[in-house]
This record gives C-alpha cells, structure tokens and sequence, in this order.
C-alpha cells in the first residue's frame, strides 16, 4: 500500500528560528514528490523534487529529495509568522494521482 | 480564470440528501483531480479526468459518489443519499499535462446533518 509519513506531526518554534520539515515514502511508480502549504483552504503549491539530490530553492524556503533513502525535507530559514501553515507532502505515482501524508502542522511565535 | 474555482465554499445538507459540487479548473488544464480531506489528515485522492474521460476512479468510496466532466472543462461530484461520514473538505486540482504540478481550488467543505 502507498504510504507517506511527515514529521513531526506539530511544531511550535519562535519567530526567526529554522525549521526542517520531513516526509517519508513507500509509492509504487514514484514520479515526483510535491510540497503544499495549506492555511486556511487551498492548498498551495510550493516545490516539485523529481530528480535526487538537487535543491529547489524559494527564498527562505528550501527543498531536497533522495530518492535512495526515500526521503525528502523541508527548509524554512529565519521564520516569520506567515510561515505558520500545515505543510503537506505529497507523491505523484504512475496513475497521476497525489498521495498526500498527513501534514506538519507549523505554528511560529512571535 | 486565475486559479482553479470551486463552488459553493460551503454546503449544509441533511442526511439522505442529494448534493452537487462544482469545480472550474484553469484555462487550458486538461487533467482535473478531486480529493477529500478529513479533519487533521492529508487529502485523499477519489478521480481524476484526463479531458471528459475518468482516467482513475479507483479512490471513490462506493456507488453513491459519481463525478462528470462532460465537456472537458468543469467538473461536477454527485454525491447521492449523503450520509454523515461524507463530510469534509472537497477539493479539486487541476494540472497542465501528466504528471505535471496540480493547482488546487479553495474547496467546498461539506456538512451532512
């Protein structure tokens, strides 16, 4: 069965600290794995990792995937408020469809 | 349009009840997605279209749910004789090509009775 697990489930740091949000995998015919920041409604598309070992980068937020290990995590540097979201990660197996763990939810204090 | 549309934002029904969910994906996308997401959980994926066909319709639940995208554009979950354990938050993607990145509409957060 495909499965996608984050950690940590919740995470409470204070603002300007650095985080690392992680995500696991086990997806038959693994394409790509996505990451989503949600906050009220629409999840909203962040990073697409396909290739291992090379790092997207979005401002103060950063992305790496290994596709050995089966991993991928989340950077963000210096955190403001607005970071504060649940973060998804998602895979793109061979049928095209999401798979999706079930979040980090992010809270930034100020 | 701009972005992927949903409608309506929210829907309230009682149990038994037939609802219609409406989603407009962006210009030009042909794959179009639905999933469903619980409180506290990841969304969960239930049919993707590739233009007015069902491609996958492996994550629908039973025979009460149904999906059409009958001109290859705006879709339309059906969801018959709704029951509480169908509430939750329908929200629909679209992409550009396969395998492409899915853009995701606001949702409509639906409460049975």
């Amino acid at each position: 069965e495909d499965k996608v697990v984050q950690s940590p489930l919740s995470l409470v740091v204070h603002e300007g600290d650095t985080v690392t949000l992680n995500c696991s995998y086990e997806v038959t015919n693994f394409r790509s794995l996505l990451w989503y920041k949600q906050e009220k409604k629409a999840p909203t598309f962040l990073f697409m990792l396909t290739s291992s070992g090379i790092e997207k980068k979005s401002g103060r937020l950063s992305s790496i995937l290994d596709k050995k290990e089966l991993f991928s995590i989340l950077n963000i540097t210096a955190t403001q408020t607005g970071d504060s979201a649940i973060y998804l990660c998602a895979c793109i197996q061979g049928a095209q469809k999401l798979v999706f763990g079930q979040g980090t939810r992010l809270t930034i204090n100020p | 349009g701009a972005g992927v549309s949903q409608t309506p934002s929210n829907k309230v029904t009682e149990k038994g009840k037939y609802v219609e969910l409406r989603c407009d994906p962006i210009s030009g996308h042909t794959a179009l997605y639905w999933y469903r997401q619980s409180l506290g959980q990841g969304p969960e994926f239930l049919i993707y279209f590739q233009g007015t066909g069902a491609a996958d319709d492996s994550g629908l639940p039973n025979d009460r749910f149904f999906a059409v995208r009958p001109e290859g554009s705006v879709s339309t979950l059906k969801i018959q004789r709704t029951e509480r354990g169908d509430s939750a938050m329908y929200l629909c993607a679209s992409s550009s090509r396969p395998w492409a990145e899915q853009f995701f509409g606001p949702g409509t957060r639906l409460t049975v009775l």
